[in-house]
């Protein structure tokens, strides 16, 4: 089955870190970028993160900058988020999702993990 | 940067009406390069169409997109009671940029 599946989420004080992983199952995963994507409660959909199939060209959204890094390790069919110096509002749902062929839409998507950052 | 606003912010419609969403650019979109997701409360987007017309394995005929430049629409053709959601466009040429989202209630 074609499946992207997270975990990692959780509570945890702002300064803080987190790692998420991305599980990916039914697809050749070293041929298709990675990418996360995060939800606020109650809020739209954000890009946070990609990562090409080869792991070796990353993209940041500015609000994420040299605190998260993503990171895939094609062997294990698996994508990572480091996320550190939390803030509270990276608050969110955070979802792996899976590049089209060749292009960057985002055809296939994780349930997503929930990350909250409070005191 | 190219900011997506979406129009209306919600559409209250009955099953069986037409529905059109629009997602407007702030600068031309290059090769047509966006997208529609629907997400259905409490669970991930699902991708519609991608290439502003074409759309994703697996969804009905109900749903089109149209447009170019910098207006883009999705019409759905007819609401089924399953459609009624919240849909978003995203910019996939450069920049990865998601419209706020237009949600589809029933009326």
């Amino acid at each position: 089955e074609v499946q992207l599946s997270e975990s990692g989420g959780g509570m945890v004080q702002p300064g803080g870190s987190l790692r998420l992983s991305c599980a990916a199952s039914g697809f050749p995963f070293s041929s298709y970028a990675l990418n996360w994507v995060r939800q606020a409660p109650g809020k739209g959909l954000e890009w946070v993160s990609s990562i090409i199939g080869s792991g070796d060209s990353t993209f940041y959204a500015d609000s994420v900058k040299g605190r998260f890094t993503i990171s895939r390790v094609n062997s294990k069919n698996t994508v990572y988020l480091q996320m550190n110096s939390l803030r509270a509002e990276d608050t969110a749902v955070y979802y792996c999702a899976k590049g089209g062929l060749n292009s960057w839409y985002f055809d296939l998507w994780g349930r997503g993990t929930l990350v909250t950052v409070s005191s | 940067e190219i900011v997506l606003t979406q129009s209306p912010g919600t559409l209250s419609l009955s099953p069986g009406e037409r529905a059109t969403l629009s997602c407007r650019a702030s600068q031309r979109l290059d090769n047509t390069l966006l997208a529609w997701y629907q997400q259905k409360h409490g669970q991930a987007p699902r991708l519609l169409i991608y290439g502003a017309f074409s759309r994703a394995t697996g969804i009905p005929d109900r749903f089109s997109g149209s447009g170019s430049g910098t207006d883009f629409n999705l019409t759905i053709s007819r609401l089924e009671p399953e459609d009624f959601a919240v849909y978003y466009c995203q910019r996939y040429g450069g920049s990865l940029t998601f419209g706020g989202g237009t949600k589809v209630e029933i009326k």
